[in-house]
């Protein structure tokens, strides 16, 4: 399957202070990136939809100028959680969806990063 | 609204042994399925994949289908220890839209 890196796989940031976490796909050009939010024993929670070289689609209830994504190439999204606070730990896991066509599905096969672990004190 | 639902579980199988997963969703537009393990700790994987009423079958691993009963199953055959892992079942409602996770069933497999 695809491969989706994500970095930094751990974070403990103080209150107060900006984290920005890093998607890659990398060894396929992915047009549409997700972010997921996951808390102990919950299940996975989209929090946005990022397309490249336009705006994100966020989902209700997710706060748009808290959780910035940028998405500024075919392989990178980026996730910038601002003035982090404890209620923001979470498991925070991106996926890419593989393009149609070229060997892939065109079920919108989502492969997902390792994830990063946010801690926030 | 959308939902997909499992049984959180935890579903406990003997070493060897059939392992069924159920899940059912009320979004009759949803077309495709999507099953998902993820490891304690870890991030989901792509177990399979279906869209068609029917069965399909990877290796120990079936997908079933019932868009009549809005009903998505995942059988594991000869399941291992190693199979211990959440299985999340998400639906999609069209080609390119995302996904809605279910909340995930616990499978336990005992050596």
């Amino acid at each position: 399957g695809a491969v989706v890196s994500q970095h930094p796989s751990r974070v403990i940031c103080k209150s107060g202070t900006s984290v920005k976490i890093e998607c890659r796909s990398l060894d396929f050009q992915a047009t549409t990136m997700f972010w997921y939010r996951q808390f102990p024993k919950k299940s996975l929670m989209l929090m946005a939809t990022s397309n490249e070289g336009s705006k994100a689609t966020y989902e209700q209830g997710v706060e748009k100028d808290k959780f910035l994504i940028n998405h500024a190439s075919l392989t990178l999204s980026t996730l910038t959680v601002t003035s982090a606070h404890p209620e923001d730990s979470s498991f925070y896991i991106c996926s890419a969806r593989t393009p149609q066509g070229a060997g892939h599905s065109s079920y919108n096969e989502q492969f997902f990063g390792p994830g990063t672990r946010l801690t926030v004190l | 609204q959308k939902e997909v639902e499992q049984n959180s579980g935890p579903l406990s199988v003997p070493e060897g042994a059939i392992a069924s997963l159920n899940c059912t969703y009320s979004d009759r537009g949803s077309q495709s399925f999507f099953w998902y393990r993820q490891y304690s700790g870890k991030s989901p994987e792509l177990i399979m994949f279906i869209y068609s009423n029917g069965d399909k079958e990877d290796g120990r691993f079936t997908a079933q289908l019932n868009k009549a009963s809005q009903y998505v199953s995942l059988l594991i055959r000869d399941s291992q220890p190693s199979d211990s892992a959440t299985y999340l079942c998400a639906g999609q409602n069209s080609g390119y839209s995302t996904l809605t996770f279910g909340k995930g069933t616990m499978l336990l497999v005992s050596p």
